[in-house]
């Protein structure tokens, strides 16, 4: 199946600072990528939708000042969060859709920790 | 209420054993159902993918839903320790449309 890959796969910060997670789909052209965020034991909530070329769609109640979403290209969406706090450490995890109707393929996951 | 609910678990079984996992939901209008399966610490990889009401059998795993009672049903026959995961079902109103999750079923086999 196709692959999507994320990067980095675990990552550990101080309070306040920045962090870039990428999600790359290494076969095939993404022209949608959704970013979910998913703490232990529970599901995934999904927290904004991109499409190649224009802003993301944000969920209710996920900031977009604070998570900010880029999809530069049709291989590369990447979520930055921004002014990190210990509440923003979870595992954050990447699809892409190749077609409006394609099947969607999931990253491996990034786990940030925030200390 | 969830739009989705799944029982959490943990469920734990012998390996030989026939495994029942399952989903209730309350959007009429989801017609696409899928099973995803997730290793501790590693993303979602998608196991069956059945639209509208009806059974899909597709190696041990069988996925069957039911419209009219709003319930999804994954069946994993002769479960082996390496169908030890979490199981979430998920749901979509058409086929390119968001996805909605249930809480996942952590799944164990014991050998």
């Amino acid at each position: 199946g196709a692959v999507v890959s994320q990067h980095p796969s675990r990552v550990i910060c101080k309070s306040g600072t920045s962090v870039k997670i990428e999600c790359r789909s290494l076969d095939f052209q993404a022209t949608t990528m959704f970013w979910y965020r998913q703490f232990p034991k529970q599901s995934l909530m999904l927290m904004a939708t991109s499409n190649e070329g224009s802003k993301a769609t944000y969920e209710q109640g996920v900031e977009k000042d604070k998570f900010l979403i880029n999809h530069a290209s049709l291989t590369l969406s990447t979520l930055t969060v921004t002014s990190a706090h210990p509440e923003d450490s979870s595992f954050y995890i990447c699809s892409a859709r190749a077609r409006a109707q394609g099947e969607l393929f999931f990253g491996e996951g990034s786990r940030l920790t925030v200390l | 209420q969830k739009e989705v609910e799944q029982d959490p678990g943990p469920l734990s079984v012998p390996e030989g054993a026939i495994v029942s996992l399952n989903c209730t939901y309350s959007n009429s209008a989801f017609q696409y159902f899928m099973w995803y399966r997730q290793y501790s610490r590693k993303g979602p990889e998608l196991l069956m993918y059945t639209y509208s009401s009806g059974n899909k059998e597709d190696g041990r795993f069988t996925a069957q839903v039911d419209k009219s009672s709003k319930y999804i049903s994954l069946f994993i026959r002769d479960s082996q320790p390496s169908d030890s995961a979490t199981y979430l079902c998920a749901m979509s109103v058409t086929s390119g449309s968001r996805l909605t999750f249930g809480e996942g079923t952590q799944l164990t086999v014991n050998p």
